[in-house]
Parts: C-alpha cells; structure tokens; sequence
C-alpha cells in the first residue's frame, strides 16, 4: 500500500512570489493535515481537511491557505512568500470518520525563500 | 492555549539500556496521545498510539504509560538499539476531530 505521497520535495522560491504544494494521501484516507517544521517552532499544524471541507485550522495568517479535491488529494498555497516561510511542510492523511485516527506522515516539502 | 511540554530534548543511552521520554499537556480535554519517530530526511512515522480510556499499552520494545489524572505520558524503549537513535515526538489530540499539538521533541542518540 503507497504511502503518503508530497510534491515536490524540494522548492526554491524568492520573497513575494506564492507557492503551491501538493499532497496524495493514503488510498481509502479521506482527510488530510498539513503542518509547517521548522527548528525553532517544530511541528506546527496548519489545516485540515475531510471531504473537501476545512474541519481544522491552526493559527497562521490568510497567506496559507489549502484545499481538498473530491479523490482527498490535497494541495497548500502560500502567497506572498516571506522569509520566515522557509520551512518543511508536511502532509498527514487518516480514515477521518472519527476524531483523532491515526495519522500518517509523508517525508515533506522543503521550501526555501531567499 | 494548548500546549504539550516534552523532555528531555537531548538523550544519549548505551546500547542495550532503557530510554525514557517523558510529556505533559494542558488541555484535560484530549483523549489521543500518538508518539512518532523522525529520522533525518523522513516524516514523521508514528510508532504507538494511546488513548485514555487504558493507563499503559506495548509493543515489543516499545511501551507508552498516561496519567490522565496529572496530565502526564511517557514512552518508554527498552533494550535500545542504534537504529533508535531518531528524534521522537509526543502529540495530544482529541479536542476537535485529527488536530494534534506536538511536543517540540526529544533527539536520542544510541551509542553502539
């Protein structure tokens, strides 16, 4: 069974441009998080999404923003890009017919913005 | 807010002893309490779950406590291997639907 699958894995971008990343989850997994690593902050949660509707967001500025396709592919987009946007962005999938299923990771996008 | 502490944030054991990681949570409302594995250019894996209605759960190596009275849980890996070393993760969930709040993490090193 694939796992959960991120593109790209790694992005260069320059301050003021936007950016969009894009998630596949797991077969049969209807929703899916997303969250910002980085050194400083660690895992942070973004938004989540099941069934094409926003259930969760966390507390980032209207720059971030994401949306879910009706076959639970995911994508997140951030618009004017800011330094401190640098980050891993990582994508998490479960079952979601319940609270809190177990959630499975892919290995990231890693943004860069110089 | 929400909050989850972790510590400690570095960890170096022997081959072969015990490690123990040790979180707490603010919010008495959260009932799911996942513990996931990072190594270096990967996701995070999840490795053991636990949910409040049980006090402790293992698997092979690895076993997880919650004190839901204190707000306290911990994952404890006994006879470490240097396949361990990683950085772990403790999570608290279960106020509103797959929305955790990480710890910041624990960096163990297992020396052969």
């Amino acid at each position: 069974k694939a796992g959960v699958t991120q593109t790209p894995r790694y992005l260069i971008k320059t301050r003021g441009q936007q950016v969009t990343l894009s998630c596949s989850p797991i077969s049969g997994h209807r929703s899916v998080s997303w969250y910002q690593q980085t050194p400083g902050q660690g895992l942070q949660f973004l938004f989540e999404y099941f069934s094409e509707t926003q259930r969760n967001k966390g507390n980032f500025p209207g720059r971030f923003s994401g949306r879910q396709f009706s076959n639970s592919r995911s994508e997140m987009n951030v618009s004017t890009l800011e330094l401190g946007d640098s980050a891993l962005y990582l994508c998490a999938s479960s079952f979601g017919g319940e609270s809190n299923q177990p959630q499975h990771f892919g290995d990231g996008t890693r943004l860069s913005i110089l | 807010g929400e909050n989850v502490e972790q510590h400690p944030s570095t960890l170096s054991v022997q081959e072969g002893d015990s490690a123990v990681i040790k979180c707490t949570y603010s919010d008495s409302a959260s009932n799911y309490f996942p513990w996931y594995k990072q190594e270096l250019g990967k996701g995070p894996q999840l490795i053991i779950d636990i949910r409040s209605n049980v006090g402790e759960k293992k698997d092979q190596r690895i076993a997880v406590t919650l004190n839901k009275t204190a707000k306290h849980f911990s994952l404890h890996i006994t006879e470490t291997q240097p396949e361990d070393s990683a950085v772990y993760f403790c999570a608290a969930g279960g106020t509103s639907y797959d929305k955790v709040i990480f710890g910041p993490g624990t960096s163990l090193s297992v020396i052969p």
